[in-house]
């Protein structure tokens, strides 16, 4: 079956400390997509990165990078130098070849306090 | 603008009361879907549609149906509502999950009450 599991509910850091939020994964496909969405506290849903399994260089984008490890069947992201405007709940996503169907984490809500 | 809309945004409604929540996109994009966002639980898959007449069951579709006549729209019924229905919910769209799942757009979100 498939599942996505964010271990961290909350998260508090202070302003320019590096955090790291964690997302593992369950699926049998050998094919499959990772997503990573960003909520702030207005409420919409932000892409921040898709990943398929093929692919497994870490990513990096400005303050934001993704580590992805298949052996541990884990996508990690990293925020550096944390701002205020970071605070909001992050969900990792996963989704195998057919792209039928989309399984969420339950999200970590990230505090950054300034 | 590209986007995806959602009406209403906010709904308090009674119990078994039909309702229509409904979804529109203009990117023509061929996949659509709907979510609910309950604390603890994360997003979960209610419908999705690959294309016009082509829809399915997602992980939580029991009390809820859909329809997709045309491309841009898919509305989401809730025939007779109950408590446990009060969440908030999302529309997404992608532009086609044939070669591999897409980045999907979400719309802003509908907060549903059932007394």
């Amino acid at each position: 079956a498939q599942k996505v599991t964010q271990a961290q509910t909350e998260i508090s850091v202070v302003e320019k400390e590096d955090v790291t939020l964690d997302c593992v994964y369950e699926t049998r496909d050998t094919t499959y997509y990772l997503f990573w969405y960003k909520q702030p506290p207005s409420g919409e849903l932000v892409f921040l990165i898709r990943r398929n399994s093929f692919d497994e260089q870490n990513e990096i984008s400005g303050r934001y990078s993704w580590n992805f490890q298949k052996s541990t069947s884990s996508f990690n992201f990293t925020i550096t130098a944390s701002q205020v405007v970071d605070s909001a709940v992050y969900f990792c996503a996963l989704s195998e070849f057919t792209g039928n169907q989309f399984y969420f984490g339950t999200g970590t809500s990230l505090t950054v306090i300034p | 603008e590209a986007q995806v809309t959602q009406n209403p945004r906010y709904l308090i409604t009674v119990t078994g009361k039909k309702l229509t929540v409904t979804c529109s996109q203009n990117m023509n994009h061929e996949y659509m879907s709907w979510y609910r966002q309950d604390p603890g639980l994360g997003l979960r898959q209610i419908y999705y549609s690959m294309n016009v007449e082509v829809t399915d069951k997602g992980d939580v579709p029991e009390g809820y149906k859909v329809s997709r006549k045309e491309k841009r729209n898919f509305p989401l019924i809730l025939e007779s509502p109950s408590p446990n229905q009060t969440s908030l919910y999302f529309c997404a769209s992608s532009l086609s999950n044939q070669g591999g799942p897409d980045t999907q757009y979400f719309g802003p979100g509908t907060r549903l009450t059932v007394l």
